[in-house]
């Protein structure tokens, strides 16, 4: 199965800040990559796809970038309602892996 | 709207079985891939299984092949997901999650129905 690895695991950053989440894949995923987002009792929501695709409705400050094995999630300048736990999942094979996650917390 | 509703979690005994369903509803339910994907308590996201538009192929993860078996009735629009042999380790939130495409990523989420495997 391919593995995926997020970093950083926790994210300590402050309302304006501009952050950045890498995942990287066992193997190559070519542009088989997604980003979602995690509050607590709630449901993943899908933020980005193929690896830069932002989905609708989803606010601009978020983007996605990178192929093969190494990609990276940014959030242009950090808002309140973006402090939640972000996943990177794979889709390239028949065994959709996720990333172990990354917990974005105020500092 | 288009909306995921699961259901037919509870608390089974070790060794137990248990069916969760989920009912799609507000779109083309047998134009889209299905998923099951499970949170325990305080972790992160696994995949459990992904069935195709038309019932095959359907594919598992290592940790419940053979023990879990996902299924579809497009006719009543809901996704099945028949849970045997089960572990306390499956205790955890289970999602059904829609793709637009086979190769998709998953758009749209219920809201989890609760696994309790404990004696």
């Amino acid at each position: 199965d391919i593995q995926m690895t997020q970093s950083p695991s926790t994210l300590s950053a402050s309302v304006g800040d501009r952050v950045t989440i890498t995942c990287r894949a066992s193997q190559s995923i070519s542009f088989w990559l997604a980003w979602y987002q995690q509050k607590p009792g709630k449901a993943p929501k899908l933020l980005i796809y193929k690896a830069s695709t932002l989905e609708i409705g989803v606010p601009s400050r978020f983007s996605g970038s990178g192929s093969g094995t190494e990609f990276t999630l940014t959030i242009g300048s950090l808002q309140p309602d973006d402090f939640a736990t972000y996943y990177c999942q794979q889709y390239s094979s028949n065994s959709k892996t996720f990333g172990q996650g990354t917990k974005v917390e105020i500092k | 709207e288009s909306l995921l509703v699961e259901s037919g979690g509870g608390l089974v005994q070790p060794g137990g079985s248990l069916r969760l369903s989920c009912e799609a509803s507000g779109f083309t339910f047998s134009a889209y891939s299905m998923n099951w994907v499970r949170q325990a308590p305080g972790k992160g996201l696994e995949w459990v299984s992904y069935i195709s538009g038309s019932g095959s192929p359907m594919y598992y993860a290592d940790s419940v092949k053979g023990r879990c078996t996902i299924s579809r009735d497009n006719a009543k629009n809901s996704l099945f997901l028949q849970m045997s042999s089960l572990r306390v380790e499956d205790t955890a939130i289970y999602y059904c999650a829609s793709a637009r495409a086979a190769r998709g990523a998953f758009e749209l989420w219920g809201q989890g129905t609760m696994v309790i495997v404990s004696s």
